[in-house]
């Protein structure tokens, strides 16, 4: 079955320190791989995608993502953390089986908190 | 504009009630999806749009009906909810299916209480 996995629940991080949010995969073939964050009651934002070509993948808010197909995972991280980072995250995969349908598996997500 | 928009921003409504959500982006995207998201919880995708056609139902029960009226619109009926209903609801769009490395663009949602 199609899966992805963010084995943390919650990451504590002191600000200015970098941050990893660790995800791992199980799909068949090559995986579209993607990262959203959400902050309270708000919807879900864009962070960065891994499709193919360069396995780091820089993003927004200085975010970036290793792929690494050996260890099946894409790693979210952050060099020095703010408190505005602070939010839920979450791995997404494309389902490979959803046809030409943009379908995305998703992680359970991970509460980030920085603190001052 | 690279916003997806949905009204209300809240909503509580009564088993019996009949209320509608709204979902409005103007990217050009012809993919549109309907999630339904439990606190603390990812998302879990109910409809997806192609070009105005419904394209995927998730095995939603009938009394939550989507309805594309056009290309840049989005709706979702709802009649004679339960209160398990209750969560945040997530509109979405993208450019195209069948483009697979394409992101989804998110609404902030609409926060829905189910009485």
């Amino acid at each position: 079955a199609q899966s992805v996995a963010q084995p943390e629940d919650q990451v504590n991080v002191a600000e200015g320190n970098p941050l990893t949010v660790k995800c791992t995969y199980s799909v068949s073939g090559n995986p579209y791989l993607f990262w959203y964050v959400q902050y309270p009651n708000r919807g879900l934002q864009f962070l960065l995608k891994y499709i193919t070509g360069d396995n780091l993948v820089k993003g927004s808010y200085g975010f970036e993502a290793e792929f690494n197909k050996s260890q099946t995972s894409f790693h979210l991280k952050k060099p020095s953390a703010l408190v505005s980072d602070s939010a839920l995250y979450f791995c997404a995969v494309r389902d490979p089986y959803s046809g030409g349908y943009n379908k995305l598996i998703f992680g359970a997500g991970t509460r980030l908190a920085v603190h001052p | 504009d690279t916003e997806v928009t949905q009204t209300p921003k809240h909503l509580v409504m009564g088993m019996t009630n009949k209320k509608s959500l709204k979902c409005e982006q103007h990217m050009g995207h012809r993919a549109m999806y309907w999630y339904k998201q439990k606190a603390k919880k990812p998302p879990e995708l109910m409809f997806v749009y192609s070009y105005e056609k419904l394209s995927i139902n998730e095995s939603v029960p009938s009394r939550f009906s989507p309805e594309c009226p056009n290309s840049s619109l989005l709706n979702l009926h709802l009649h004679a909810l339960q209160p398990e209903d209750s969560a945040l609801y997530l509109c979405a769009s993208s450019q195209a299916l069948g483009r697979g490395a394409d992101e989804q663009f998110f609404g902030p949602g609409t926060r829905l209480t189910v009485l």
